[in-house]
């Protein structure tokens, strides 16, 4: 099955840093990237996906980048502000076309803080 | 339009008590997911269902029991609750196709401790 390795555990940035976590997945088939934001006593929230058609992907401060030959993706934060502090969780799917389900495989998260 | 709705949002149980979270989503979605989130660990898929009247176990299902009565409902239960079982419970939905990925929507949780 898919495994999902998600690096950092913890980041730690002054405000207005750039920040990026770092992800590798092991099914060649998997072609659904998403990226979750989860607050405090929340659930985690999708603030932008990517497929395996494209490289790279943007909205705003947030970015997503693909390698699928190395099989990692990485999420990318400019200008951080002391909101963007949450818990940051990747993922990868494969459809069920390929044999698949498109049930997500989720990396263990990374805690993003940002001093003011 | 409330998304993904799950009761309660905080429980107390004793070893060996019983009960039941419920989950509801208005979008009319296929799939329905329960994770439960604990330090460290991530999200870890407990049973999930593709559809009425189906569910799967998934990475952690032990000690749990899923229903899928109806489209827009997915309830998870402890048949007799261990302290092992306190952690953080999420709902999640999403629809299906066949080639293209969805997102997961997800519910607030529910706060589950047992004593």
């Amino acid at each position: 099955g898919e495994n999902v390795e998600q690096h950092p555990s913890t980041l730690s940035v002054q405000e207005g840093d750039s920040a990026v976590i770092k992800c590798t997945y092991s099914d060649s088939a998997s072609n659904y990237f998403p990226w979750y934001k989860q607050e405090l006593g929340k659930g985690p929230q999708l603030i932008i996906d990517i497929r395996s058609n494209v490289g790279e992907k943007k909205d705003q401060r947030i970015a997503v980048t693909l390698n699928k030959t190395a099989k990692h993706f990485s999420l990318h934060i400019t200008e951080t502000q002391p909101e963007d502090s949450a818990v940051y969780f990747c993922a990868a799917s494969r459809p069920a076309s390929s044999g698949g389900s498109y049930i997500p495989t989720f990396g263990r998260g990374t805690s993003l803080i940002v001093h003011p | 339009n409330a998304g993904v709705t799950q009761t309660p949002k905080f429980r107390v149980l004793k070893t060996g008590q019983s009960m039941t979270l419920l989950c509801a989503q208005d979008m009319n979605h296929e799939y329905m997911y329960w994770y439960r989130q604990d330090p460290g660990m991530g999200l870890r898929l407990i049973h999930y269902s593709v559809g009425e009247g189906t569910t799967a176990k998934g990475e952690v299902p032990d000690g749990y029991n899923v229903s899928r009565l109806k489209k827009q409902n997915f309830l998870l239960g402890l048949e007799s609750a261990a302290p092992s079982q306190t952690s953080v419970y999420f709902c999640a939905s999403s629809y299906h196709t066949l080639d293209l990925g969805s997102p997961l929507h997800f519910g607030n949780g529910t706060r589950l401790t047992v004593t």
